[in-house]
Parts: C-alpha cells; sequence; structure tokens
C-alpha cells in the first residue's frame, strides 16, 4: 500500500464547470504524478510535481492546472470542464529510494455531461 | 516524442499455457523498463521492472529486455485465468522521472 488516496472517486459534472482532484499521500515522497486514461490511449502524463510548489508540464496539459502547496497533496483543476475531459484520472507517486517506479492511487472518474 | 508501442490484443491462452507480451520503444536512450498489470476498473499495479539486457525472474514472470532492438517482453509461465488483465509497459529516459506507457495489451486466460 503505497498510501495514496483521491478524491472524489467518482464525479459527474456539466461542460463549463471548474473541477478539483485531489491526491493525499501519507509517506512524504517528493514525486507525485497525474495521468489520465482513455480507451485507444492508454495511460498519459498531465502534469507532474518533485516538490512544494514544483511542478511541471506532461504530454496532455491543456486544460489543465495544478497547485502543490504541501508535500501530501496533489491538487488537478479543470478551470472549465470539457466532455474530452471525461476519462480516468491516476495519482502516483514514485517512492523515494527505488529505482523510478511509479505506484498509482485507485483512480478517479470523471464524467462532463 | 517517445513512443511505446504494444499490441492490444487481445492475446488469448489457454490455462497453463506461456503467454508472452511484447513492448518496442522508440527511444534509444531509455534505461528503466516497468511491467504492470491492470485489471479492469482498478489501477496499474507493478509487476516487474528491467534496466539490463537478458533475462530478469520473479516467480512465474520473466521480464527480456534487448536494448540494440529496443524491445522487452514478459514471459508468464503456467498462466491462471486470475492472469486475465491488461498488461501495460512503461519506459523512462537516462535522468528522467517520468514514465512513458504503452497501451496495453489484453490478456485473457481461458479456462
Amino acid at each position: 500500500d503505497a498510501g495514496i488516496t483521491q478524491s472524489p472517486r467518482h464525479k459527474v459534472t456539466e461542460t463549463g464547470t471548474p473541477v478539483t482532484l485531489r491526491c493525499h499521500q501519507t509517506e512524504n515522497h517528493r514525486y507525485m504524478y497525474w495521468y489520465r486514461q482513455d480507451p485507444g490511449h492508454g495511460l498519459r502524463l498531465i502534469h507532474y510535481s518533485y516538490g512544494v510548489k514544483d511542478t511541471d508540464k506532461g504530454e496532455v496539459s491543456d486544460g489543465y492546472s495544478v497547485s502543490r502547496s504541501k508535500t501530501e497533496d496533489f491538487l488537478l483543476t479543470l478551470e472549465s470542464a470539457t466532455s474530452s475531459q471525461t476519462s480516468v484520472y491516476f495519482c502516483a507517486i514514485r517512492a523515494s529510494g527505488t529505482d523510478g517506479e511509479l505506484f498509482f492511487g485507485e483512480g478517479s472518474r470523471l464524467t462532463v455531461l | 516524442q517517445k513512443e511505446v508501442e504494444q499490441n492490444s490484443g487481445p492475446l488469448s491462452v489457454p490455462e497453463g499455457a506461456i503467454a508472452s507480451l511484447n513492448c518496442t520503444y522508440s527511444d534509444r536512450g531509455s534505461q528503466s523498463f516497468f511491467w504492470y498489470r491492470q485489471y479492469s476498473g482498478k489501477s496499474p499495479e507493478l509487476i516487474m521492472f528491467i534496466y539490463s539486457n537478458g533475462d530478469k525472474e520473479d516467480g512465474r514472470f520473466t521480464a527480456q529486455l534487448n536494448k540494440a532492438s529496443q524491445y522487452v517482453s514478459l514471459l508468464i509461465r503456467d498462466s491462471q485465468p486470475s492472469d486475465s488483465a491488461t498488461y501495460l509497459c512503461a519506459v523512462s529516459g537516462a535522468g528522467s522521472y517520468q514514465l512513458t506507457f504503452g497501451k496495453g495489451t489484453k490478456l485473457s486466460v481461458i479456462p
């Protein structure tokens, strides 16, 4: 158990509304990631963080922003949700002292109507 | 852009057989290679990782890496119905803290 909690686990919202997904970890890991997973596309990196207030973009960052004000929390925000952002979102951590492998949270299923 | 390619499947094997899952990658500088298993509706879980050319065995699983051919594979011996899942190949480059994933191969083990 990597001690990762995602919330909410399921959310239905309407186009144009803001949405924030939260990833919480209990083990003080430095690196945290947000991926989205869609049929036919696999897992794609949205944003990642390498420390408090240190974040960078992944390959599909348009329409998303992130914040990390505390080591344990990494927030993903959709400022104005679109139907193309309907997806399953996974948070992951890279455990300190490991060989680079990522450990995933249970996922957040977002539906934008 | 770094690419990781996998056959989408489904790959069907009878119970007790060897399942062979393959993955190719485009970035010759890639250094770390990972296999994840993902059951339907669940999150990916790490099975194995490999860094050096050759084979690495862990129980019924063997990862094989050939950097010259930019090819990594996962063999599952004595396949069980509980092995039925989607298998994701992931790759990271030297000094990179990101993993690039393939789209996954769906494996079905038939009793």
